[in-house]
């Protein structure tokens, strides 16, 4: 099966611009993640979707970020305006729902972002 | 104080040694066990998946949770040079056990 698929691979900035990003998830699954992962941390979530509702968005910063998932299948995060402390890769992973325990995640390559 | 704690080295050990890999937790919540791999430029992927304590072991790979000391390891025996990765653990708590939080990674260099 097609993996998770996010556009685009790389995408440098100035501070202050906005950017968007896209992210495909394996088809069927109803859960969609958006993570933020820093040179040499591991990833943080931002914002998870079941289907087309927001789940937990606790640790995205809402002033500046915001995502959509159209109609429960491709999502978008968007940055607007950046800054320099959002230079990092940002993973989308999908997975099945299941109702007693995590479903395994697959994540995307990941999009590369770096603000100057 | 991090939620999860991980040694991000990097490790670097000669081809067919045993490796250890660690974290610690803080959040007695935590339930649910992961590792994953991730290799350069790529996304993370799940290499092992444990529910409460215990051992499990897959192939090479043998994870093991100490709830007890909030300690998880994950051993790899007769490393290989196609095992040089950044190993990530993560974990969820019961009543929220799609949402993971990871260990920052510990980078590990198999030698051949």
């Amino acid at each position: 099966e097609a993996g998770v698929a996010q556009s685009p691979r790389y995408k440098i900035i100035e501070k202050r611009q906005s950017v968007a990003f896209w992210c495909n998830p394996i088809s069927g699954h109803a859960t969609l993640y958006w993570y933020q992962q820093i040179l040499g941390q591991g990833p943080k979530l931002l914002i998870q979707f079941q289907n087309n509702g927001v789940v937990d968005d606790s640790q995205l910063p809402k002033d500046r970020f915001s995502a959509e998932r159209l109609k429960g299948v491709d999502s978008t995060l968007k940055i607007q305006p950046a800054k320099l402390e959002d230079s990092a890769v940002y993973l989308c992973a999908s997975s099945s729902l299941r109702g007693t325990s995590p479903g395994e995640q697959f994540f995307g390559p990941g999009t590369r972002l770096t603000v100057l | 104080q991090k939620e999860v704690e991980q040694d991000p080295g990097p490790l670097s050990v000669p081809e067919g040694a045993i490796v250890s890999l660690n974290c610690t937790y803080s959040n007695s919540a935590f339930q649910y066990f992961m590792w994953y791999r991730q290799y350069s430029r790529k996304g993370p992927e799940l290499l092992m998946y444990t529910y409460s304590s215990g051992n499990k072991e897959d192939g090479r790979f043998t994870a093991q949770v100490d709830k007890s000391s909030k300690y998880i390891s994950l051993f790899i025996r007769d490393s290989q040079p196609s095992d040089s990765a950044t190993y990530l653990c993560a974990m969820s708590p019961l009543y929220n056990f799609n949402k993971f939080y990871f260990g920052s990674g510990t980078k590990l260099n198999v030698k051949p």
